[in-house]
């Protein structure tokens, strides 16, 4: 049974370029979650998408982020012309339903480091 | 809106002690209350849940008891191991948005 599956586990990206992050769910599972978490802070939840809509992106910062969960393939968070800031674990969690006392399963994280 | 405090870390034990890590929410309703762990490197997992007042989750000798009249959920065991070191999340189920608090990092020293 693979469990949530993220992409890649460490990344660097200089000042200004674009960081991918992807994310395999759970197999079945159509919503999935993504949180961030800075260095020694708590999770901070960032965006909830279903397949292929976004139902709540009031984590995620209005500029240079998005979130994509298409109909095929893994989830994307996409971070444009990336800032220092932005270095961060990103986590990515999966559930069956949207309801919220179903245990959410989480991926390893990716970990951006910006340069 | 929804939120969750958990004590401030880090809290250091010698193996075989007691632990308590609290917790108290804040919340509209009636939400589903949860206890994540992260071990270093690695993503979360859950440790336990409970859904309602008064129900007690439990796991590898961890529990929690969901309390209404305190709004807390603190997490107890009776004797810590060097493996129970990582940082432990509280954290409440409301709707579909799943809110954690900052989380608290033990240590257990042999």
């Amino acid at each position: 049974n693979a469990g949530v599956m993220q992409n890649p586990r460490h990344l660097v990206r200089r000042r200004g370029q674009e960081a991918r992050l992807r994310c395999s769910p759970v197999k079945g599972h159509s919503h999935v979650y993504w949180y961030r978490q800075l260095p020694e802070e708590g999770l901070k939840f960032m965006v909830y998408l279903q397949k292929e809509n976004i139902i709540d992106e009031s984590g995620m910062p209005k500029e240079r982020f998005s979130a994509e969960f298409p109909k095929e393939g893994p989830s994307i968070l996409r971070i444009q012309q990336v800032v220092r800031g932005d270095s961060a674990a990103y986590f990515c969690a999966s559930s069956r339903s949207g309801q919220g006392d179903t245990e959410a399963f989480f991926g390893q994280g990716t970990r951006l480091t910006v340069v | 809106g929804d939120s969750v405090t958990q004590m401030e870390g880090p809290v250091t034990l010698s193996e075989e002690a007691f632990l308590t890590i609290n917790c108290t929410y804040t919340a509209t309703g009636y939400p589903s209350l949860f206890w994540y762990v992260q071990y270093p490197g690695e993503g979360l997992q859950l440790l336990l849940k409970a859904t309602k007042a008064d129900d007690k989750g439990s796991n590898k000798g961890f529990e929690a008891t969901y309390r209404k009249e305190t709004t807390s959920f603190h997490l107890e065991k009776g004797s810590v191991q060097v493996s129970d070191s990582a940082v432990y999340f509280c954290a409440l189920a409301g709707g579909f948005k799943t809110i954690f608090g900052a989380g608290t990092r033990l240590f257990v020293k042999a």
